[in-house]
């Protein structure tokens, strides 16, 4: 495996379901993200980590949490999601030099429905 | 009103076109990814500049820092650069911070 690499591609699950999107990346790299994209909407930051620390969190509900039990792999757990949650998951990486801006690797993303 | 606005928003050109998506920014940055989406949901990043010019085979990045703006050029387009491309400044409060544009959705006709 290469690259960023997300599982499951498509996801569908109720609102009471309790489940988990994992991201793992093969770069060697020390920072790992979670986007979402809605339906004709900008892409959305979620959660940074940098090496393993959770650095950002941009204001996001609680029924997502995110957790990065090392710099390779990263996981969203979901549970009581709303329909409004449907949309693509993506997670990215990056090589994170001390200061300067970092390109980013995305992975292929998961679609989540909720039903 | 979004920090980064992209036009057009939508593009349809005839292969062989010469292509150019514009962004303009408000806030300042550090430097400007720009992305392809294809149909499906993956992302490629295409360039990260923070100066100047870059360009990779058919593709070619622009950025004026002073001016905030960057435009993406695409010579002699084909049917497989149909995607979404998007902007995305890194501001320069926080270089983890994409901000990102709605996207230009590219449809090149054969």
């Amino acid at each position: 495996e290469t690259g960023v690499t997300q599982t499951p591609r498509h996801l569908v699950m109720g609102m009471t379901n309790k489940k988990s999107l994992k991201c793992e990346q093969h770069l060697g790299h020390n920072a790992m993200y979670w986007y979402k994209q809605s339906a004709k909407k900008p892409l959305e930051l979620m959660f940074v980590y940098n090496f393993k620390e959770q650095t950002e969190n941009n204001s996001v509900p609680s029924r997502f949490s995110p957790e990065c039990p090392n710099s390779s792999h990263l996981f969203l757990h979901l549970h009581t999601l709303q329909p409004e949650d449907s949309a693509l998951y993506l997670c990215a990486s990056s090589q994170e030099p001390r200061g300067g801006a970092y390109e980013q690797y995305f992975g292929p993303g998961t679609r989540l429905t909720v039903t | 009103k979004n920090e980064v606005e992209q036009s057009p928003q939508n593009l349809t050109a005839q292969e062989g076109e010469f292509i150019t998506i514009n962004c303009s920014y408000s806030v300042g940055i550090s430097a400007l990814h720009w992305l392809q989406q294809h149909p499906g949901g993956g992302i490629v990043s295409l360039f990260m500049l923070s100066s100047g010019k870059k360009k990779h085979g058919r593709l070619i990045a622009t950025i004026n820092i002073q001016e905030k703006h960057s435009s993406l050029h695409i010579t002699a387009s084909h049917p497989r650069d149909s995607a979404v491309y998007i902007c995305a400044p890194f501001s320069s409060g926080s270089a983890r911070q994409l901000t990102f544009g709605s996207g230009t959705q590219l449809t090149v006709l054969p």
